[in-house]
């Protein structure tokens, strides 16, 4: 059973351009948790989807990110129009039901 | 915020010491969990203790949880090398769902 796959690894984009990070859940697991970390911090708490719906997106920025759970295929979060302060570590986690999370490896997001 | 926190920032042990955690939260939880990060990695998750617990083992690692107090307390005992990471907390609220909310963390340093 494999775990949290997070692609890519590392991520390098200009500004203006687009950010996709995609995030295949462990097998059976149906919630889905993305977090953002900055150097030498904890994990911000960005968005919370299970299949197909978003049910909690209160820590994501309002303009320019988006993230989906599709009914098929992983989970995308979406950056639109990145800019130098969107460098940071996008991970994500998932869990079967209320409980303990599984983590991904991360994205390292650079915005040159 | 419920943003949790964790104290001291950092600390460097001699192996074999002990070594003690603690993180403050502000609201009611239905569970704590805390998780430990090794450098560029995500997050494993080491253990959850439910509000109607006090403490709680596994292995060399021990948690206590003091409701009335908001705090929690990590103890990894007889310390290794390979115990250096950083150490979160994890929040999980009554009121908030599923929403997970990480301290700043605990970078540990046990020098061998």
């Amino acid at each position: 059973n494999a775990g949290v796959m997070q692609n890519p690894r590392h991520l390098v984009r200009r500004r203006g351009q687009e950010a996709r990070l995609r995030c295949s859940p462990m097998k059976g697991h149906s919630h889905v948790y993305w977090y953002r970390q900055l150097p030498e911090e904890g994990l911000k708490f960005m968005v919370y989807l299970q299949k197909e719906n978003i049910i909690d997106e209160s820590g994501m920025p309002k303009e320019r990110f988006s993230a989906e759970f599709p009914k098929e295929g992983p989970s995308i979060l979406r950056i639109q129009q990145v800019v130098r302060g969107d460098s940071a570590a996008y991970f994500c986690a998932s869990s079967p039901q209320v409980g303990k999370l599984f983590f991904g490896s991360g994205t390292q997001l650079s915005v040159l | 915020s419920q943003q949790g926190e964790e104290d001291p920032q950092a600390l460097s042990i001699q192996e074999g010491e002990n070594a003690t955690m603690n993180c403050s939260y502000k609201t009611s939880i239905n569970n704590l969990q805390w998780y430990r990060q090794n450098s560029g990695r995500g997050l494993v998750h080491l253990i959850l203790i439910r509000s109607n617990e006090r403490e709680k083992h596994s292995g060399r690692l021990r948690v206590t949880l003091d409701t009335s107090k908001k705090s929690s307390s990590l103890l990894i005992t007889a310390s290794r090398a390979a115990d250096t990471a950083s150490y979160f907390c994890a929040t999980d609220h009554s009121n908030t769902g599923n929403q997970f909310y990480f301290g700043t963390g605990t970078s540990l340093t046990v020098i061998p």
